[in-house]
């Protein structure tokens, strides 16, 4: 069956722009984890959604970063007033419900800001 | 909270040796350790999981080994092959409630033809 799903693959910015990137997981999986991975280094936690609501958030570096899960599936992180130090691969997992499943990851958005 | 520390951080073999990678972890409560694959530019992908009522779990040439006293885990490759050159990281499975993954900071493993 199909993976997970990230768009833009790459989305080059300027700094102090607002960004959005989309996450669609594997059909049927409640849990949607985002991570941000900087070369080099292993994915770090942003925020974790079981279904609708955003159960851990404590990853998020600051109220610039917010993400939604409106109807349980596709999910969205939004980055306001963007700085170069925001530019890593900000990957996405979905698993079956969370507790110790596998989380199975998508391929990434790179995203620079210049 | 979780935290995993992993060695080496670069590993060169010659074709048909074994590798061997070594994570340590913080939290006792973790139950679940998951080892990904990325090669440059891709999706970390699953090699391997296991789980903390189970000591070793192998699947061809790729086998890991845990150890919950000591806190800590391997993975093995065995006989290995040009395509296994990648980054491998290791993660602990956090029992906050989220089971957010932490991760190590990688081992980049080359195997030399």
């Amino acid at each position: 069956g199909a993976g997970v799903s990230q768009t833009p693959s790459n989305k080059v910015t300027e700094k102090g722009k607002y960004v959005e990137l989309r996450c669609d997981p594997i059909s049927g999986h409640t849990a949607l984890y985002w991570y941000r991975q900087s070369l080099g280094q292993g994915p770090e936690f942003l925020i974790y959604f079981q279904g609708t609501g955003a159960a851990d958030d404590s990853g998020l570096p600051n109220d610039r970063f917010f993400a939604v899960r409106p109807e349980g599936s596709v999910s969205t992180l939004k980055i306001q007033r963007t700085e170069r130090g925001d530019s890593a691969v900000y990957l996405c997992a979905s698993s079956l419900s969370g507790f110790e499943d596998t989380q199975y990851f998508g391929p990434g958005t790179r995203l620079t800001v210049l | 909270g979780e935290n995993v520390e992993q060695h080496p951080s670069t590993l060169s073999v010659q074709e048909g040796d074994s590798a061997v990678i070594k994570c340590t972890y913080s939290d006792s409560a973790s139950n679940y350790f998951p080892w990904y694959k990325q090669e440059l530019g891709k999706r970390p992908q699953l090699i391997i999981d296991i789980r903390s009522n189970v000591g070793e779990k192998k699947d061809q040439r790729i086998a890991v080994t845990l150890n919950k006293t000591a806190k800590h885990f391997s993975l093995h490759i065995t006989e290995t092959q040009p395509e296994d050159s990648a980054v491998y990281f290791c993660a602990a499975s956090e029992d906050s409630g989220t089971y957010k993954y932490i991760f190590g900071t990688g081992t980049r493993l080359k195997v030399l033809a």
